[in-house]
């Protein structure tokens, strides 16, 4: 069975990092595209960035760039989130999700990490 | 990457259909036919039940059908039950390798 569990939330004062992790189980991790998503409270989802296979294709949501860095390790079955810079905006439940086929499929989610940006 | 357009709200009663709109430009749902729609009730990660704008991952009822015409994509629940009261949401690829969601949109089973 396919499980993903996001960790590294937690309370960030404005302008400081935050690393979120993903580790993956019940696949061949390094056959999938990953995929970060982001919901702030009571509001709707937003795509954050996403990242191949082999690591040779990453993209980011324009406002995003320069701030976030997503990665992996497929040796260690982890995805990762390296935020930067962060505002209070960034407030936000963060889900990692594997795309089944490279096209956005987003068939497995995690349950989510919540990073509270806030002073 | 503006957000796609979908309603706020939509409601039916049990046993009828609904249908929820997914408005988007010729940059995404016009242009492509990478439309995926998410089911998520409160407190719980989006569950996939529409990709490629008509296809059911194994598991998902077919009670729930999906559609598209030019730039408007479309999510119909047939037979409304109960469980099905939740948040909606489209997506789609769009151009430059990005992805864009729907706003959302709340059902509510009367």
């Amino acid at each position: 069975e396919v499980y993903l569990a996001e960790s590294g939330g937690g309370l960030v004062r404005p302008g400081g990092s935050q690393r979120l992790s993903c580790a993956a189980s019940g696949f061949t991790f390094s056959r999938y595209s990953m995929y970060w998503v982001r919901q702030a409270p009571g509001k709707g989802l937003e795509w954050v960035a996403s990242i191949s296979g082999d690591s040779n294709f990453i993209h980011y949501a324009d406002p995003l760039k320069g701030r976030f860095t997503i990665s992996r390790d497929n040796a260690e079955n982890s995805l990762y989130l390296q935020m930067n810079s962060l505002r209070v905006e960034d407030t936000a439940i963060y889900f990692c999700a594997r795309d089944l086929y490279g096209e956005g499929i987003l068939d497995s989610w995690g349950q989510g990490a919540l990073v509270t940006v806030s002073s | 990457q503006s957000p796609l357009t979908q309603p706020p709200s939509v409601s039916g009663s049990p046993g009828q259909s609904i249908t929820i709109s997914c408005s988007g430009s010729s940059d995404d749902v016009g242009r492509y036919n990478y439309v995926s729609w998410f089911q998520q009730h409160p407190g719980t990660a989006p569950q996939l039940l529409i990709y490629d704008v008509n296809k059911r991952p194994s598991g998902v009822s077919d009670r729930f059908s999906g559609s598209k015409s030019g730039s408007l994509a479309s999510l119909t629940i047939s037979g409304l039950q109960a469980e099905d009261e939740a948040d909606y949401y489209c997506n789609s690829y769009s151009t430059t390798y990005t992805w864009v969601f729907g706003g959302g949109t709340r059902l509510t089973v009367l």
